[in-house]
């Protein structure tokens, strides 16, 4: 069983609104990682860590921002939210140097704005 | 650049049916390669892997076998239960320190 946890599971808030969406991680793993997953199912990279001060964009690009001051918590802000935000936010992480691609994942966040 | 292509879902099989899901690849080197399970309501997790060539990664009673010559990594159970419905996903990571390279996942869809 991973030891990743995501909180909210659920949210729902008005346009807006600023929101942070909470990821910590027990594993001691270097790398984190946010993924956008529309209702299609499809993934998409829109923030990652190597570390603890390191951030950078993904693929997908998202008005949400991160920061990782601390090497297990990893959360994700949007300030102003609006419904084309409207998602599911998993995030992951992963060992560092000895990565063979296995990614750990929470069980995902799911917003949804008004 | 590398890539990963599965077969479009729905897929939809009776219980203890046999069940394949297609996974090819385009890719430089010699990936790893996954696949990863998406239960309703949760996050992804690893279903199993293969490092190289000729691996077959297994789990659950599922298998895939890494085929270099074919480039791909198709998921197979010999029967399905209804608790196997979920959303498939193959991936490809090119190297440690490069991130996975996603397929649009495969629902599967289970019917007693």
């Amino acid at each position: 069983e991973a030891d990743i946890y995501q909180t909210p599971r659920y949210l729902v808030i008005g346009t807006g609104k600023k929101i942070t969406l909470e990821c910590s991680q027990t594993m001691g793993h270097d790398k984190m990682y946010w993924y956008q997953q529309d209702p299609g199912m499809e993934l998409h990279l829109i923030h990652y860590s190597y570390g603890v001060n390191s951030t950078e964009k993904g693929d997908l690009s998202s008005e949400s921002t991160v920061s990782r001051i601390r090497t297990e918590h990893f959360p994700l802000t949007l300030e102003s939210a609006r419904p084309s935000h409207t998602s599911q936010y998993l995030c992951a992480s992963s060992r560092g140097i000895t990565n063979t691609g296995e990614l750990f994942f929470g069980e995902g966040s799911r917003l949804t704005v008004l | 650049g590398d890539s990963v292509t599965q077969m479009e879902g729905p897929v939809t099989l009776s219980e203890e049916a046999f069940l394949t899901i297609n996974c090819t690849y385009t890719a430089t080197g010699y990936p790893s390669l996954f696949w990863y399970v998406q239960y309703p309501g949760e996050g992804l997790q690893l279903l199993l892997k293969a490092t190289k060539a000729d691996d077959k990664g297994s789990n659950k009673g599922f298998e895939a076998t890494y085929r270099k010559e074919t480039t791909s990594f198709h998921l197979e159970k010999g029967s399905v239960q209804v608790s196997d419905s979920a959303v498939y996903f193959c991936a490809l990571s090119p190297g440690s320190n490069y991130q996975l390279i996603w397929g649009a996942g495969t629902k599967l869809i289970i019917k007693p």
